[in-house]
């Protein structure tokens, strides 16, 4: 069974759309994270939600809003997409106190705006 | 706040040769320190971690000694493979939960 799931793989769509990409953690964890790697590799957190709550939310532009149904699932909405936009999104979990906080990655949704 | 520096790549290298990536962090506090490895096309998998100084984290050949005098922990292999070529990352987690990744390093070895 897949740890962490993300889906779609990849996505393509055009500027100025909406879309959404979905995470779903079996590991029980109780928080969940949104990465963007760059064309660089550069790893960029964007946010992480525990127990239903946003507690870190850095410097993203609002058209990015983490939802969080349950605390298996962190989707990824995104408003009004920009070709900035493009690249690879990966969803992370982990949990408190265990491991000492070790992150377990999805295999990253790649996303191309045109 | 926290900070990982990792050396910059890219780093090409022979079959069976010796490997080493830099890494160096800033932290307050007690951080747990990570090497995760990202394979073409694939997500971030975790290669080895280490949480209190003077630990030795160890996996698949590769090795990494928390250093908290000189706040390193550079990944060390002494026979790199074909099948090692990824992107190497040094991750950082600090005492408030918060994870930091070094810009990776894209390895590449040559039969």
């Amino acid at each position: 069974d897949t740890a962490v799931s993300q889906t779609p793989k990849y996505l393509v769509t055009q500027m100025g759309n909406d879309k959404s990409i979905k995470c779903e953690q079996n590991l029980g964890h109780d928080t969940m994270y949104w990465y963007k790697q760059d064309s660089k590799k550069f790893l960029k957190i964007m946010f992480s939600y525990n127990n239903k709550e946003l507690i870190i939310n850095e410097t993203v532009p609002n058209r990015f809003s983490p939802k969080s149904p349950d605390k298996a699932h962190l989707n990824l909405h995104i408003n009004s997409l920009e070709l900035g936009d493009s690249a690879v999104y990966f969803c992370a979990s982990s949990q408190v106190g265990e491991s000492r906080g070790t992150q377990y990655f999805g295999p990253g949704t790649r996303l191309l705006v045109l | 706040g926290n900070s990982v520096t990792q050396m910059e790549g890219p780093v090409t290298l022979s079959e069976e040769a010796f490997l080493t990536i830099n890494c160096t962090y800033t932290a307050t506090g007690y951080p747990s320190l990570f090497w995760y490895v990202q394979y073409p096309g694939e997500g971030l998998q975790l290669l080895l971690k280490a949480t209190k100084a003077d630990d030795k984290g160890s996996n698949k050949g590769f090795e990494a000694t928390y250093r908290k005098e000189t706040t390193s922990f550079h990944l060390e292999k002494g026979s790199v493979q074909v099948s090692d070529s990824a992107v190497y990352f040094c991750a950082l987690r600090g005492n408030n939960n918060d994870m930091r990744f070094g810009a990776g390093t894209r390895l590449t070895v040559k039969p």
